[in-house]
C-alpha cells in the first residue's frame, strides 16, 4: 500500500450541493496533488499544494478549491456540484525534491452527482 | 489535440503474447515520463519510469524518443495478471502529471 488514504470512499450528492473530500499524505511527503478521473478516461490534474499554498492548477473552474494543512493532509472542495462532476477523485502525494516526481496515489473517492 | 495520446484499446491477447503500447505527447517542455498501471476501480500505480536510453524491468521494456515525442511500452510473455489499463504519463517540473486516456489490456487463457 502507498500510505495515502482518502475519505470517504464513496459519496452521493445532488446537483447544486457542496462536497469536501479528504486526503492524508504518505509520511514525509510535503506535496499533494488532486486529480479527477471520469469513467473511461485518464486522471486529469486539478491542482497541487506545497507547503499549504496552491502550486499549480489545471483547467478546472474556481468552484474547485483546496486546502493543505500543516501536517500535509489536504482537502478538495467542490461547490455548486454539476452532473459532470461525477468521477473518481484521486489524491497523490510526493516529497518535493525527488528527482523523478514519483507520486503515490490514494484509493480515491468515487463521487456520484444526481 | 490532447497533450498525451495513447493507442485506443482494448487490446485482447492470449497468454504468452507480446504486446506493444504507443504514446505521443505534444509539449516538448515535458520533463519526466512514466507508465502507470491501473486495475479496475483502483488507483494508478507506477509501473516504470521511461528513459531515452530505454529501460527494462523483467518482461517490461519502455522506450522514449524525445525527438519524435514518442513513448512505448513492450510487454513480453503476457500473463493473465497483466490485464489492466496502462496509462502513459508525462510530468512537468513541480510534479504536475498529465495522463493519457489509458489503453486497456485483456490477457486471455
Amino acid at each position: 500500500e502507498t500510505g495515502v488514504t482518502q475519505s470517504p470512499t464513496h459519496l452521493i450528492k445532488t446537483r447544486g450541493q457542496q462536497v469536501t473530500l479528504r486526503c492524508s499524505s504518505q509520511s514525509g511527503h510535503n506535496t499533494v496533488s488532486w486529480y479527477q478521473q471520469a469513467l473511461g478516461q485518464g486522471p486529469q490534474f486539478i491542482f497541487q499544494y506545497y507547503r499549504e499554498e496552491e502550486n499549480g492548477r489545471g483547467n478546472f473552474p474556481p468552484r474547485f478549491s483546496g486546502l493543505q494543512f500543516p501536517n500535509y493532509s489536504s482537502e478538495l472542495n467542490v461547490n455548486a456540484l454539476e452532473l459532470d462532476d461525477s468521477a473518481l477523485y484521486l489524491c497523490a502525494s510526493t516529497r518535493t525534491g525527488l528527482t523523478y516526481n514519483e507520486q503515490f496515489f490514494g484509493p480515491g473517492t468515487r463521487l456520484t452527482v444526481l | 489535440r490532447k497533450e498525451v495520446e495513447q493507442d485506443p484499446g482494448p487490446f485482447n491477447v492470449p497468454e504468452g503474447a507480446t504486446v506493444a503500447f504507443n504514446c505521443t505527447y505534444s509539449n516538448s517542455a515535458s520533463q519526466s515520463f512514466f507508465w502507470y498501471r491501473q486495475d479496475c476501480r483502483k488507483e494508478p500505480k507506477l509501473l516504470m519510469s521511461v528513459y531515452s536510453s530505454g529501460n527494462e524491468d523483467g518482461r517490461f521494456t519502455a522506450q522514449l524518443n524525445r525527438a519524435s515525442q514518442y513513448i512505448s511500452l513492450l510487454i513480453r510473455d503476457s500473463k493473465l495478471s497483466d490485464s489492466a489499463t496502462y496509462l502513459c504519463v508525462v510530468a512537468f517540473q513541480g510534479g504536475k502529471l498529465i495522463f493519457g486516456q489509458g489503453t486497456e489490456l485483456s490477457v486471455k487463457p
